[in-house]
Formats: structure tokens, C-alpha cells, sequence
């Protein structure tokens, strides 16, 4: 069974750095694409960034980039989103997805507030 | 970003059929297809479909997802007051490198 458990989310001030973290199991996990999408409070959902299987290829939302931070540490099936410079409309819970061809698994997020 | 174009509610009675819609361009929905989420109030959100008619083995078939050039469309069969839920569509856009959303459609069951 997949299973992906986010953490890290906090409550910050304007400016601050965060780090999240997501644990994944239940799959080959390198040879999987890996995102996080965030969905501010009664709002829809907006993807952030997504890392190559093998931490090769990296993107980033318009919103984040220059921001944020997408790593992976495949020796221990992590993910990582270091956030800089944290504003307030960063406001949101973060969901780390397993990507196969779609947003195919979903942890159940970690709320960050600024 | 620019993202997909969902109608924000749909509204249908109990054992009808819904028709969810999703605009996009040629560089996303009309390139490799849409993927369709559920999401229920305080919960992640849920793999329906993906590239466009895919559909993971335990989703039930009453929800069917196609495309149309650069449009795609959800089918619900038969609704259920389970079905009542917010639907995202989502698809990799080549020319911003990007994942885009559609803003979400609010089914309600009557």
C-alpha cells in the first residue's frame, strides 16, 4: 500500500524559512516523479513543484520559484520543500503526490500558516 | 499561471447523470490528456481518471472521463449522494514546464 506522510508544516511569520518533509513507502520510490500541490484555506488546489525519480529535473510554480527548494534523498524515500521568504498567501496545506502519469497517490498534507 | 476552466458548481438530482467539463489548450488537456480528482471536505483528494479515459481498478465505472480536443469532460452515471464532492481537473502543460489545475467544480446531489 502507498503511503505518503507529510510533515513539517507550522505556524510562522512572514519571512521565515520552513522545511517539509515527506515520507513515502509502499512503492519503488525512485523511479517516481514527486510534487507538492497546496490548497489554501477554501481554496482549489495549486501545484508547487515536482522532482525527476532521480532528483534530475526539477520545476517550479510561477508563485514559488526563487522561493522554494524541491530535494529527494532516495536512500531514505524523503522528499523535501525548503521554503523561503514565506508570505502570507503561502498560507495552505501542503500535499505531497506521487506522480504516474497523474497526481496518482496523496498524503493527507501539513498545514503551514504565515 | 494560467490554469484549466472548470464551471464552479454542478447540480443534479440523485441517480442522474453529471457532466463535468474542463477547458484547456493545446499544450495541456489537447496534449497529453487531463487526470480528474475527487476531493471530499477535509480530505486529500482522490485519483479518478488519468490521461484523459484511464481509470484506476477501484474506481467504480460510473465515472467515465474522455476527451475532445482540448476539453475534457467527466461522466458520472447514476448519482449517488457519495458522488457529492469537489472535482479538480489537472494537466501537464509543455509550454510552462508547469502542472496546471482547473479552479474546481462543486457537484451537489439533489
Amino acid at each position: 500500500e502507498v503511503m505518503l506522510l507529510e510533515s513539517g508544516g507550522n505556524l510562522v511569520q512572514t519571512g521565515a524559512s520552513l522545511r517539509l518533509s515527506c515520507a513515502a513507502s509502499g512503492f519503488t520510490f525512485h523511479r517516481h516523479a514527486m510534487n507538492w500541490v497546496r490548497q489554501a484555506p477554501g481554496k482549489g488546489l495549486e501545484w508547487v513543484s515536482v522532482i525527476g525519480g532521480r532528483g534530475d529535473g526539477t520545476f517550479y510554480a510561477e508563485s514559488v520559484k526563487g522561493r522554494f527548494i524541491i530535494s529527494r534523498d532516495n536512500s531514505q524515500n524523503m522528499v523535501y520543500l525548503q521554503m523561503y521568504g514565506l508570505r502570507v498567501d503561502d498560507t495552505a496545506v501542503y500535499y505531497c503526490a506521487k506522480e504516474y502519469d497523474a497526481f496518482e497517490s496523496w498524503g493527507r498534507g501539513t498545514l503551514v500558516t504565515v | 499561471q494560467a490554469g484549466l476552466t472548470q464551471p464552479p458548481s454542478v447540480s443534479k438530482g440523485l441517480g442522474q447523470t453529471a457532466t463535468l467539463t474542463c477547458v484547456g489548450n493545446v499544450y495541456n488537456v489537447g496534449n497529453e490528456g487531463a487526470a480528474w480528482l475527487q476531493q471530499n471536505p477535509g480530505h486529500p483528494p482522490k485519483l479518478l481518471s488519468y490521461r484523459s479515459n484511464k481509470r484506476p481498478s477501484e474506481i467504480s465505472e460510473r465515472f467515465y472521463a474522455s476527451r475532445s480536443g482540448d476539453t475534457a469532460s467527466l461522466t458520472i452515471i447514476g448519482l449517488q449522494p457519495e458522488d457529492e464532492a469537489d472535482y479538480y481537473c489537472s494537466a501537464w502543460d509543455s509550454s510552462l514546464s508547469a502542472w496546471v489545475f482547473g479552479g474546481g467544480t462543486r457537484l451537489t446531489v439533489l
